[in-house]
């Protein structure tokens, strides 16, 4: 399925690094999402993005900056990571916020 | 009491049981509600809608208790294919959306 993509698919970083996820959805839809999901862990939601208007977690780190330029691409920065963040990241799309989501093959995370 | 929660499990059943599962949530205003499925290291695929007057797609039927404040997904003829997590999640706010932590099921031969 190509519904929705991710990149990279694994991700090793120092504490120092800066890097970026992408995400991109195929499916025409109006909503964005990013979540973290740990090991023994729900899901977690850190940002939303909805007919441009973004919703976030508040217990979501400065360290993680998400950008979304248009309704198909999302991206999740990264800076000054911590080991704990350590995690798989996923990039989910609906048609709007509340509908099915689709959820891309995530990023698997690992911060040294 | 958390917003949403689920019976982490597992639940250890044999090919062909029928086997359910409830999640239950905390907020009576939650709007919409669905069932996905997890397989090891894989990503959410929607398994199905929850609607207010029930809902069947196959061996799988998933119910909305207002009352009591839960769902429930029942599953009838296990297939080892069945063997996976099963996460709830509760949409209860205009941007706001919870996920249980999931149910494990491991369908035996």
């Amino acid at each position: 399925e190509t519904g929705v993509t991710q990149t990279p698919r694994h991700l090793v970083m120092g504490m120092t690094n800066k890097k970026s996820l992408k995400c991109e959805q195929h499916l025409g839809h109006n909503a964005m999402y990013w979540y973290k999901q740990s090991a023994k862990k729900p899901l977690e939601l850190m940002f939303v993005y909805s007919l441009e208007e973004r919703v976030e977690n508040n217990s979501v780190p400065s360290r993680f900056s998400p950008e979304c330029p248009n309704s198909s691409h999302l991206f999740l920065h990264l800076h000054t990571l911590q080991p704990e963040d350590s995690a798989l990241y996923l990039c989910a799309s609906s048609q709007e916020f509340g509908r099915e989501q689709f959820f891309g093959p995530g990023t698997r995370l690992t911060v040294l | 009491r958390k917003e949403v929660e689920q019976d982490p499990g597992p639940f250890n059943v044999p090919e062909g049981a029928t086997v359910a599962f409830n999640c239950t949530y905390s907020n009576s205003a939650s709007q919409s509600f669905f069932w996905y499925r997890q397989d090891c290291r894989k990503e959410p695929k929607l398994l199905m809608s929850v609607y207010s007057s029930g809902n069947e797609d196959g061996r799988f039927t998933a119910q909305l208790n207002r009352a009591s404040q839960y769902i429930s997904l029942l599953i009838r003829d296990s297939k080892l294919s069945d063997s996976a997590t099963y996460l709830c999640v509760v949409i209860h706010g205009r941007r706001a959306l919870t996920f249980g932590s999931g149910t494990r099921l491991q369908v035996q031969p």
